[in-house]
């Protein structure tokens, strides 16, 4: 079943404005990811974190992986409409069999 | 760019036909997914492989089921189409990698729609 709490569920931001969502777990996972996804198109892996602590960028992207272990976030520096989405963030755990997924966030940017 | 493809990218079917989604990726990913999403919703897997000749049931629980025979090929059937199998359905592929984390690749997807 479900094992990531993925927030907020919806963002309704105005273009240039920073953005902000996390994904919290009960459970350690040894992997982050961070996906981007278009109406009608499959995932797209945007950040991987691999350390807790770690800070990754990619872009206007920041990602963290919690010193816990369980939970991960996602930064949006300076939003444009392209942005518009819904951002998944997923958690692999030690034993690479599956990866668990958060139900999402979709950001809506106002031009 | 991942290279892991999904055919067809549209399905309109009819109710009770028998339909094979393809799922193909040239990575040598030992690991293959396959989700069900609805538009804008979670993902849920409903089938996974190790490798070759291995395949196991998801979390959702599906009607379809999955074949393993090539490293590259991860085809998902469904032997009776019905309207409550309409979705979208995305296959993924990972790498097997002890010691180091891998990550997974989505295929486009296929939109299924059965009337």
């Amino acid at each position: 079943g479900q094992q990531l709490n993925q927030s907020p569920q919806s963002m309704f931001i105005q273009e240039g404005e920073d953005v902000s969502m996390n994904c919290t777990s009960s459970s350690i996972f040894n992997t982050w990811l961070w996906y981007k996804q278009d109406p009608g198109e499959g995932p797209v892996l945007l950040i991987a974190l691999y350390k807790a602590g770690e800070l990754t960028s990619n872009g206007r992207l920041t990602a963290q992986f919690g010193i816990t272990r369980k939970d991960s976030f996602l930064n949006i520096s300076a939003s444009i409409p392209s942005d518009v989405g819904i951002y998944f963030c997923a958690g692999l755990r030690s034993n690479f069999n599956k990866f668990y997924f958060g139900s999402g966030t979709k950001l809506n940017v106002k031009p | 760019e991942a290279d892991i493809y999904q055919t067809p990218r549209y399905l309109v079917i009819g109710t009770g036909k028998k339909i094979t989604l393809e799922c193909s990726q040239t990575m040598g990913h030992d690991k293959m997914y396959w989700y069900q999403q609805d538009p804008g919703m979670e993902l849920h897997l409903i089938h996974y492989s190790y490798g070759v000749n291995s395949t196991e049931k998801g979390d959702l629980s599906s009607e379809s089921t999955v074949s393993r025979i090539r490293t590259e090929h991860f085809p998902l059937t469904l032997e009776s189409a019905r309207p409550s199998h309409t979705s979208q359905y995305l296959c993924a592929s990972s790498g097997l990698s002890w010691g180091s984390a891998t990550e997974a690749f989505f295929g486009q997807g296929t939109r299924l729609t059965v009337v």
